[in-house]
């Protein structure tokens, strides 16, 4: 099965900073139609998880663009440029390249 | 309006059997696939399998073969997880979550809490 290590484990914030989340997948995601699927996704508290990016940089319909994916191969970066408070939560990558899908462990966000 | 309406909660004892509903609305339930995700408390998300809505074929991963059977009826546009044998690790939130051709979870039911105790 495909691991996704995500680091950091928890991000401390505050409103207005930049923040970054690496996921390193333990075998490339490139597919061999060309694509490459990795997501990321948003768990606040108490809440269904919400998908934010497709295929590594793509935004989901009414996601904001302060959030920007990017990456390649076995390395992908989940950057959210200005946090809000409401971006508090735990950030998943997943893939969907190999059979199982798997998500990574997850990085909490929290806002100081 | 798209929305993935899940049943409630449910406390059982080991040993028993449970079945979870994941209604859908707002779209042609037969499009696209659902998949099946368990969180168990405190911790990630994991993959449990999906199901094609359109041929009712399931696909489970290894994890959940045996004592998990996805199901639908398809003329109420519902995706059903039955559960038989329950084990204390079957406590969880159980998603249902529908794949968009983006290949990505783009609506999430809302999540069913399972406790399986003595």
């Amino acid at each position: 099965d495909v691991v996704l290590t995500q680091t950091p484990p928890t991000l401390l914030a505050t409103i207005g900073q930049s923040v970054s989340i690496s996921c390193r997948s333990s075998q490339s995601l490139l597919h061999s139609n060309g694509n490459t699927y990795l997501n990321w996704l948003l768990q606040r508290t108490g809440q269904s998880p919400q998908p934010l990016i497709y295929l590594v940089s793509k935004l989901e319909s009414g996601v904001p663009n302060r959030f920007s994916g990017s990456g390649s191969g076995t390395d992908f970066t989940l950057k959210i440029s200005g946090v809000e408070a409401e971006d508090l939560g735990v950030y998943y990558c997943m893939q969907f390249t190999h059979y199982p899908l798997t998500f990574g462990s997850g990085t909490k966000l929290e806002i100081k | 309006q798209i929305q993935l309406v899940q049943s409630g909660p449910e406390l059982k004892k080991p040993g028993e059997s449970v079945k979870i509903s994941c209604k859908a609305s707002g779209y042609t339930f037969t499009d696209y696939a659902m998949h099946w995700v368990k969180q168990a408390p405190g911790k990630g998300l994991k993959w449990m399998g999906w199901i094609n809505t359109y041929t009712g074929k399931p696909t489970y991963a290894d994890d959940f073969k045996g004592r998990f059977v996805f199901s639908l009826e398809a003329s109420a546009s519902t995706a059903n997880l039955q559960i038989s044998n329950l084990k204390n690790e079957d406590t969880a939130t159980y998603f249902c979550a529908r794949e968009f051709i983006t290949t990505s979870f783009d609506y999430w039911g809302q999540g069913v809490m399972v406790t399986v105790s003595s």
